[in-house]
């Protein structure tokens, strides 16, 4: 099985950087991912880390410590379209398929 | 290019009823693919994984089951609807180890 934890709400503010940390314990693992989701749209694919270190794209960045269980989605430059919510999730192995943690709602402040 | 179609977009059922969402995918083979649920102001949560045809594996017990009679289809299914049922129900697909890609997602209502 998989557990999945992070932050429930942050607010942070326009032109600001934020870090939505992400925890996570698995029984077998392939992978970590950084969704957003905008309210009653679909998740989007923000980013991927299977290896230890991070990942810069653009204004975000991912950072992985698999020996920790640890992961981060680094938001640069926040912009008011940034408002909403990430979701944490890992890839587990074998017919665990891809578990997301229940989603940080990040509000954007001006 | 691969896409996915999920339908329909919302849905209002009686408590009772049936349901039958369908997923399919194009422009690719052999698809991992996933049904979950996000009920309102909660996380998505994995209902059904299949990696082959006739292969499902269910996380959650629950009235809802599905079936991949295809390569590209993934259907979610239940024969009578709880009010606790609703939600906004997303179906993924992936290639192996790589991001999911979702569809637009059904907005289901028991009513």
């Amino acid at each position: 099985g998989q557990n999945i934890d992070q932050p429930t709400e942050m607010t942070a503010t326009e032109g600001a950087i934020v870090q939505i940390n992400c925890t996570y314990q698995t029984s077998g693992f392939n992978g970590l991912f950084w969704y957003q989701q905008h309210a009653g749209e679909a998740p989007t694919f923000l980013s991927y880390n299977v290896l230890d270190g991070l990942e810069e794209k653009g204004r975000f960045s991912s950072f992985l410590s698999r020996s920790k269980g640890y992961s981060y989605l680094l938001l640069k430059e926040l912009q008011m379209k940034d408002s909403a919510s990430y979701l944490c999730a890992s890839l587990g192995g074998g017919a665990d398929g891809l578990t997301f943690g229940k989603g940080t709602h990040l509000i954007i402040q001006p | 290019s691969q896409t996915i179609h999920q339908w329909p977009a919302t849905l209002v059922q009686p408590v009772g009823s049936p349901l039958s969402l369908e997923c399919t995918v194009e422009g690719t083979s052999n698809p991992n693919l996933y049904w979950y649920r996000q009920a309102a102001g909660r996380g998505l949560q994995l209902l059904f994984y299949s990696v082959g045809i006739g292969q499902i594996s269910s996380e959650v017990p629950q009235n809802l089951s599905a079936s991949r009679p295809q390569d590209r289809q993934f259907i979610l299914s239940s024969k009578k609807l709880l009010l606790s049922d609703s939600g906004f129900y997303l179906c993924a697909w992936s290639v192996q180890d790589t991001e999911a890609f979702f569809g637009q997602g059904t907005r289901l209502t028991v009513v």
